[in-house]
């Protein structure tokens, strides 16, 4: 059971606007979501995160906003850059689990110039 | 600080041979976590490690999966009598472990390329 779930496998932007990538969670019991991103043949890498007390939290040109009454988070990249262009993991996790992160399918970003 | 890594980055095996990869976590990193990432998919939790206490297992990992972590620095994880539904990337992330909680970020390796032929 897909308990994360990124519907959009792919995204396109153009250089300077924004992008937004969206991400839905099912259990209640996650506490700590996170943002990854991983270019092809490497490990993901950190990139931003947010604990459930908060509903946003900022980091220079990136912004998580977190709606837990909807179960939803998104990471808003402003202004896009062509070297954003990876794949985009949301994850999230659980005190009762160990924080083992529980991922998303992902989402293609694809910013142009 | 020269981050997570992993060996090999790939392998190819026949299968029903065994396999075995190493991780080495960030230096000092308590927590040491083991994924893994199928094509179209996002890494999935398979065990995770504080120091050599192996502290969870996924529904995942099958009998014929077993990692250790001896001195509670290095990992490896073997994967025995191979099957061909076993080819995947095998991550690696390790966490300090120290705050105990959600501020633990995990830093992921490269990974293993698994293909069993």
């Amino acid at each position: 059971d897909q308990q994360v779930k990124q519907n959009s496998p792919s995204l396109s932007v153009q250089e300077g606007r924004i992008s937004i990538l969206n991400c839905d969670y099912t259990n209640s019991m996650f506490d700590y979501f996170l943002w990854y991103k991983k270019y092809p043949a490497e490990g993901p890498t950190f990139l931003i995160s947010i604990s459930s007390i908060k509903d946003k939290n900022e980091d220079g040109r990136f912004t998580v906003f977190l709606n837990k009454s909807a179960k939803h988070l998104s990471l808003h990249i402003v202004p896009s850059q062509p070297g954003d262009s990876a794949v985009y993991f949301c994850a999230a996790s659980a005190r009762n689990s160990g924080y083992a992160l529980n991922f998303g399918k992902g989402t293609s970003l694809l910013v142009t110039p | 600080d020269t981050g997570v890594s992993q060996d090999p980055r790939h392998k190819i095996t026949k299968r029903g041979q065994n396999v075995t990869f190493r991780c080495d976590p960030i230096s000092e990193h308590n927590r040491l976590y083991w994924y893994r990432q199928t094509l179209g998919q996002g890494p999935e939790f398979l065990t995770y490690f504080q120091n050599e206490a192996q502290l969870e297992k996924s529904r995942l990992l099958s009998d014929r999966f077993s990692a250790e972590r001896p001195k509670g620095s290095f990992s490896t994880l073997e994967i025995q009598r191979t099957e061909q539904g076993d080819s995947a990337m095998y991550l690696c992330a390790s966490s300090s472990g120290l705050a105990g909680g959600p501020t633990d970020t995990q830093y992921f390796g490269p990974g293993t390329r698994l293909t069993v032929l």
